[in-house]
């Protein structure tokens, strides 16, 4: 199916654990994005990719680790998890970093 | 930071009115975008206005940009209950978009 899909949709785990959430695109979109939302806060930016191999911090990115191998896939990784860490991730992707974005369904983390 | 702020935070109007929302930035931008968002569900890409550009038109959709005031405003025309959603502004330097906190519409039958 073609777009952008984040999986699982619905986590929950405990202080302490090591949660990976995963983001895939079939766009073959250069850009790649993660995006906390909380109340209050809006969309934050955590870590953004430009290829393959890059990768860049953003606004909130303490706590949190990225990589990108392949061009259609961005996982986002808390080495280990804090309740403050409990949020709705989206993932999203573009083919630069100023153009529109498509976002993901989202992931609804909750850390214990 | 170039961080869009909307206001109102919160609109509740009737179906069949209009629906104006403000965005404010802080610094030059390459763009302006406005986007959707559903209950639980993902962001929605509107409309794009580039810096060089003061309205843009699409559908039931006018957005105007006004860079000397460092300000945008979406309209929406003839609301109906499905554009019940929050929107959000992103402002675009040449650098990642900053979204706003969002503005929730509300639109009753």
């Amino acid at each position: 199916d073609a777009g952008i899909t984040q999986s699982p949709r619905y986590k929950i785990t405990e202080t302490g654990r090591q949660v990976t959430l995963m983001c895939h695109q079939t766009w073959s979109h250069s850009y790649m994005f993660w995006y906390r939302q909380d109340l209050g806060h809006g969309l934050r930016l955590i870590y953004y990719s430009a290829a393959a191999d890059i990768t860049d911090k953003g606004e909130v990115p303490d706590g949190y680790v990225v990589s990108r191998s392949k061009t259609e896939n961005f996982p986002l990784t808390l080495e280990s998890a804090t309740r403050s860490q409990t949020s709705v991730y989206f993932c999203a992707s573009s083919i630069s970093d100023y153009n529109e974005q498509f976002f993901g369904p989202g992931t609804r983390l909750t850390v214990l | 930071s170039q961080q869009g702020e909307e206001d109102p935070q919160a609109l509740s109007i009737q179906e069949g009115e209009n629906a104006t929302m403000n965005c404010s930035y802080k610094t030059s931008i390459n763009n302006l975008q406005w986007y959707r968002q559903n209950s639980g569900r993902g962001l929605v890409h509107l409309i794009l206005i580039r810096s060089n550009e003061r309205e843009k038109h699409s559908g039931r959709l006018r957005v105007t940009l006004d860079t000397s005031k460092k300000s945008s405003s979406l309209l929406i025309t003839a609301s109906r209950a499905a554009d019940t959603a929050s929107y959000f502004c992103a402002a675009s330097g040449y650098s990642t978009l900053t979204f706003g906190k969002g503005t929730m519409l509300l639109v009753s039958p």
